[in-house]
């Protein structure tokens, strides 16, 4: 069945910094990726999404891109910030249903 | 416009218990996923309703079960609970656009324990 990976599992970086979180999918049907931010106590949020007939998409101080070829796609948050710490969760549609990554934790140190 | 409510927030149960878990998705969509997130893990796909079928279900016991509502809330049913049954119950309501276009909206979840 499809599957996703997820890296890493933690990142720290300090205020200001870039970040960036990497996914791999196993589906080469799969044509949705969306990412989450899941803070503590709380359910998933929609922070970004892609399409398959797009290769990048930004909006503000994140952006997405998408390699079919590779299947693969990352997440990049700019000029990270405190609050911008949490769990983030990359996703991808395969056949009638989001299939998760496992999760990184990010920590923005002030 | 509200979005995909949940209910309860949290519920502590006993080993062998059944419980029954709530979701009500924005107005207007008629597909409702659930998910399990058991603590400090992701988020492994249940089931999948819609227009009152269940469509598809995920690796997961047939204890695990539900159904939806012509109003398209839907109800997760969990029989004889299970220590590993503690989790984050999530539910996603899904919306399709004109051009074919979709997306997921969650809920802020059910905390079940079991003890």
């Amino acid at each position: 069945g499809e599957n996703v990976e997820q890296h890493p599992s933690t990142l720290s970086v300090q205020e200001g910094d870039s970040a960036v979180i990497k996914c791999t999918y196993s589906d080469s049907a799969s044509n949705y990726f969306p990412w989450y931010k899941q803070e503590l106590g709380k359910g998933p949020q929609l922070i970004i999404d892609i399409r398959s007939n797009v290769g990048e998409k930004k909006d503000q101080r994140i952006a997405v891109t998408l390699n079919k070829t590779a299947k693969h796609f990352s997440l990049h948050i700019t000029e990270t910030q405190p609050e911008d710490s949490a769990v983030y969760f990359c996703a991808a549609r395969g056949f009638q249903k989001l299939v998760f990554g496992t999760g990184t934790r990010l920590l923005v140190s002030p | 416009e509200a979005g995909v409510t949940q209910s309860p927030t949290h519920l502590i149960k006993t080993r062998g218990q059944q419980v029954t878990l709530r979701c009500s998705p924005i107005s207007g969509h008629t597909s409702v996923y659930w998910y399990q997130q058991a603590l400090g893990l992701g988020l492994q796909f249940l089931l999948w309703y819609d227009e009152g079928e269940e469509r598809n279900r995920g690796n997961f016991p047939p204890r695990f079960s539900g159904r939806q509502f012509p109003n398209y809330s839907s109800e997760l049913n969990v029989n004889a609970l299970e220590l590993e049954d503690s989790a984050l119950y999530l539910c996603a309501s899904c919306w399709v656009g004109q051009g074919g276009d979709y997306g997921y909206t969650f809920g802020s979840g059910t905390r079940l324990t079991v003890v």
